[in-house]
């Protein structure tokens, strides 16, 4: 497995701003992604963090609203553009350790939008 | 894509009974099956999971079968404790370089 933590745990902003949320890992991964969760709802991929490069990104989520940065093997942070209510939400780094299939999840980021 | 269904949304039991749930999934190439439990606030942590080449796997109480033919997989957890109340998600992924995607989960809780 491996250590994930996510900066900030938590955070109220206000409509109109950006948030940047970061996730670090205690080891290198072979693959980042950012989730969202709205309350009682499941996961739901916001985009594939590339290392070097573009992330890849799922149907209804764009760039210029979740910019996504990978420098290197341990590190990406997800912005969080131009907030909205609708913004609010529990924004989760996850990772894959090696070639293993196993998926873990970071402590999570619970933004409050008002 | 790969669309994962999956059933009950609730379930309620007893301390002590078993609880099941069930899921299906669409893409036949899919071949890896994990299985997450989410306590209230907390992350998603992994409780167990499964590889195609493998019909069932047991880990004290909890056990992942699946039907690669039909497509479904559930978990059974038996001999259930308060402490095993969280939503439980379903999940599945082709490789070790694809996206999992997610059931709706299920939100199950152990009544003392």
């Amino acid at each position: 497995s491996a250590v994930i933590s996510q900066k900030p745990s938590r955070d109220i902003c206000q409509r109109g701003t950006s948030l940047t949320i970061q996730c670090q890992v205690d080891s290198q991964v072979t693959m980042m992604f950012w989730y969202r969760q709205q309350p009682g709802q499941s996961l739901t991929l916001i985009a594939t963090a590339n290392q070097g490069s573009e992330a890849t990104y799922e149907s209804g989520f764009v760039i210029d609203k979740f910019p996504i940065s990978r420098p290197n093997l341990t590190f990406s942070t997800l912005t969080v553009s131009n907030m909205s209510p609708e913004d609010s939400s529990i924004y989760l780094c996850s990772v894959v350790v090696g070639l293993s299939y196993e998926q873990y999840f970071g402590p999570g980021t619970r933004l409050t939008v008002t | 894509g790969e669309n994962v269904e999956q059933h009950p949304s609730t379930l309620s039991v007893q301390e002590g009974d078993s609880a099941v749930i069930k899921c299906t999934y669409s893409d036949s190439a899919s071949n890896y099956f994990p299985w997450y439990k989410q306590e209230l606030g907390k992350r998603p942590q992994l409780i167990i999971d499964i590889r195609s080449n493998v019909g069932e796997k047991k880990d004290q109480r909890i056990a992942v079968t699946l039907n690669k033919t039909a497509k479904h997989f559930s978990l059974h957890i038996t001999e259930t404790q308060p402490e095993d109340s969280a939503v439980y998600f379903c999940a599945a992924r082709k490789t070790s370089y694809d996206k999992v995607i997610f059931g709706p989960g299920t939100s199950l809780s152990v009544i003392p």
